[in-house]
């Protein structure tokens, strides 16, 4: 295992409530990447977050939001859920954001009716 | 190609054969390629990160090559067993990207015995 955890590990919402997923990156390890893999997709870049700051954004809009902590562990919230946010979310952690390996977290299966 | 594609995008090999499967990607503002194994219900497992021409990189029975010119690589896995059933994934990073990794939507191999 990566030693990357994310809770929960499933969740249901409805549309328009809000969710925060959470991430505890691997030890020694300052930098999150968020992604998200929809059904029959490869996983999608969200964000970034290096030393608590955000790093770089993929092509999601506002709603999706995130946080690092002094510790580098980092939370992904999604306001106003829409049912195409169905997705399995997961977090990578790595030693800054070069040619480092990505390790991952199992994800967090996220359904919205 | 704008985007990361991987063919096949399933196969199923007979425990013993070998087999190889191709990602391709953008040969432009290259500066790294990762592949990932991923088994259903675990994290996407690091298998190899590519980063100059010509590169060959093996692990056990799998090995990848890359080619940066022309924006492929290849994965082979030799003598498959039934535990190198996965989907494997490659990722390609670009120079301006920070730390982005853009997936294609795998290769599912599937080994029978």
């Amino acid at each position: 295992e990566t030693g990357v955890t994310q809770s929960p590990t499933h969740l249901i919402k409805t549309r328009g409530q809000q969710v925060t997923l959470r991430c505890s990156s691997q030890s020694g390890h300052n930098t999150v990447s968020w992604y998200q893999q929809a059904l029959g997709q490869g996983p999608q870049f969200i964000f970034q977050y290096y030393r608590e700051e955000e790093n770089g954004r993929g092509n999601f809009p506002p709603r999706f939001s995130g946080l690092q902590f002094p510790n580098y562990s980092s939370e992904l919230n999604v306001n106003a859920l829409e049912l195409d946010d169905s997705a399995l979310y997961l977090c990578a952690s790595s030693l800054g954001s070069g040619q480092e390996t990505q390790y991952f977290g199992p994800g967090t299966r996220l359904l919205v009716l | 190609i704008l985007n990361v594609e991987q063919s096949p995008q399933s196969l199923h090999v007979q425990e013993g054969d070998s087999t190889n499967f191709t990602c391709s990607f953008p040969s432009s503002n290259f500066y790294a390629l990762h592949w990932y194994r991923w088994e259903t219900a675990k994290s996407p497992e690091a298998l190899f990160v590519m980063t100059l021409n010509g590169d060959e990189k093996k692990k056990g029975r799998i090995s990848a090559t890359l080619n940066t010119k022309e924006g492929y690589s290849y994965l082979y896995i030799k003598g498959s067993q039934p535990e190198d059933s996965a989907t494997y994934l490659c990722a390609f990073k670009a120079t301006d990207s920070w730390g982005k990794l853009q997936f294609g939507a795998g290769t599912q191999v599937v080994v029978t015995p």
